[in-house]
Order: C-alpha cells, then structure tokens, then sequence
C-alpha cells in the first residue's frame, strides 16, 4: 500500500519561502501511470488544487499560485516537493500531496496533511 | 475555471436514510468528476472516479451518477461512519477544481 507523507516547517514567516517534501513509501515516482500533486486547505475551508508534477519538464499549476509556485521530483529519494515564494497569512493552510492516477485524473492517495501557519 | 456548484451546502441525516449530494460543472467536464470524503482532521478519500467507478474497498452503499453537468453522490443507507464533509473535483481541465463541500450531520 503506498503511503505518501509531507514534511517540512510548520511556521513561516511572512515574506518567505514554504517549502514541503512528500515522500512516497513504495514504488517508484517515475511510473508512467501517476502524476504527483499538492491539494491545500485553507482552515475550515474547502479544497484548492495547487498544482502536480509528471516529471522534471512536464508540470501543471494553478494560475492563481503559478508566479510563485515551483514543483520537482527527486525519483532516487522517491520525493517531490512544494516551494511557495512570498507568503502571506493567506497561504495558511493544511498543504497535503498526493498520487494522480492521470488516467482518469483521480487521487487516490493522500498524505496526512501538513499545517503551515504563516505568522511572524 | 471550471465552476463546481456542489448542493446542499449541509445537511442532516439518520442512520439509514438515503442521502443525496448534487454537483452542478459550469461546462462540460465529460465525466472527470470525482467525489472524496473528508473527516474532521483527516485527509480526503476518494470515493467515486469518472462520475459512477466505485474506487476499491468503498462500500457498495456510495454510487455516483452523471446527467450532462449535473452529477451526483448517493449513500443509499446512511452509516454512522458516514457523518464526514463531501467534495466533488473535477480534473477534465486544469485549473482543477473543488465543489464548495457538503457536511452531513446527524440528525
């Protein structure tokens, strides 16, 4: 069973960088079956799609997020990674990753979710 | 963006009423529309693919439907483990988008 698991700062500053990590417990990230995304949750709010990755040239981000956004993958750590630049209180939010199946465009595995509050 | 008008915004239920969550696409998404649970605290689970697969290990009770841009989310017989926030996604194009969620509660 894969298990997808976020990392990273639960306090950022603001003006600064978010940066998360996603490790995927089994398989490998380069399948040609998956894409690799990240969903955030602003607090008791609803879901907002980010962005994902396919691999180092093939990737998809929310307009709204795209000037600040970036995405990779490290297929040998079997991670991949979140950077936001420039934020502000309103990128509080719980930040999960999780595995596409692009098929049908599904997700079918998420991590547990990370909380990132932006404060000073 | 695609638009995702998700209906009702909650709603209250007992153990063994047939719910229904209705999910209206301001275009058409074909049928990449996906409906996920959310517990408090947790992470979603998808429930449904493509409007009406049932993903594996969900109960048979949870069925999905689709009617042009209007799709819905049946529970035919309500559960206690059940009482969670709904959401439906579409990923016919990017950006994705999320229908706004339905919370049931009990009754």
């Amino acid at each position: 069973q894969v298990q997808l698991q976020e990392s990273g700062p639960g306090l950022v500053k603001p003006s600064q960088t978010l940066s998360l990590t996603c490790t995927v417990s089994d398989g490998s990230i380069s399948s040609g079956a998956y894409n690799w995304t990240w969903i955030r949750q602003h607090p008791g709010k609803g879901l907002e799609w980010m962005g994902h990755i396919y691999d180092t040239e093939n990737s998809s981000f929310n307009p709204s997020l795209k000037s600040r956004l970036t995405m990779s993958l490290d297929t040998s750590a079997r991670q991949f990674s979140l950077k936001l630049t420039s934020v502000t209180a309103a990128d509080t939010a719980v930040y999960f990753c999780g595995r596409v199946w692009f098929t049908y465009g599904l997700i079918d595995h998420w991590g547990q979710g990370a909380l990132v509050t932006v404060s000073s | 963006d695609i638009l995702m008008t998700q209906s009702p915004a909650s709603l209250s239920a007992s153990v063994g009423d047939r719910v229904t969550i209705t999910c209206r696409a301001s275009q058409s998404i074909r049928r990449f529309l996906n409906w996920y649970q959310q517990m408090p605290g947790k992470a979603p689970r998808l429930l449904i693919y493509a409007a009406s697969n049932l993903q594996d290990e969900v109960p048979s009770r949870f069925s999905g439907s689709e009617s042009g841009t209007d799709f819905t989310l049946t529970i035919s017989s309500l559960q206690p483990e059940d009482f969670a926030t709904y959401y439906c996604h579409q990923s016919y194009s990017t950006p994705w988008t999320f229908g706004q969620g339905t919370k049931v509660d009990l009754k």
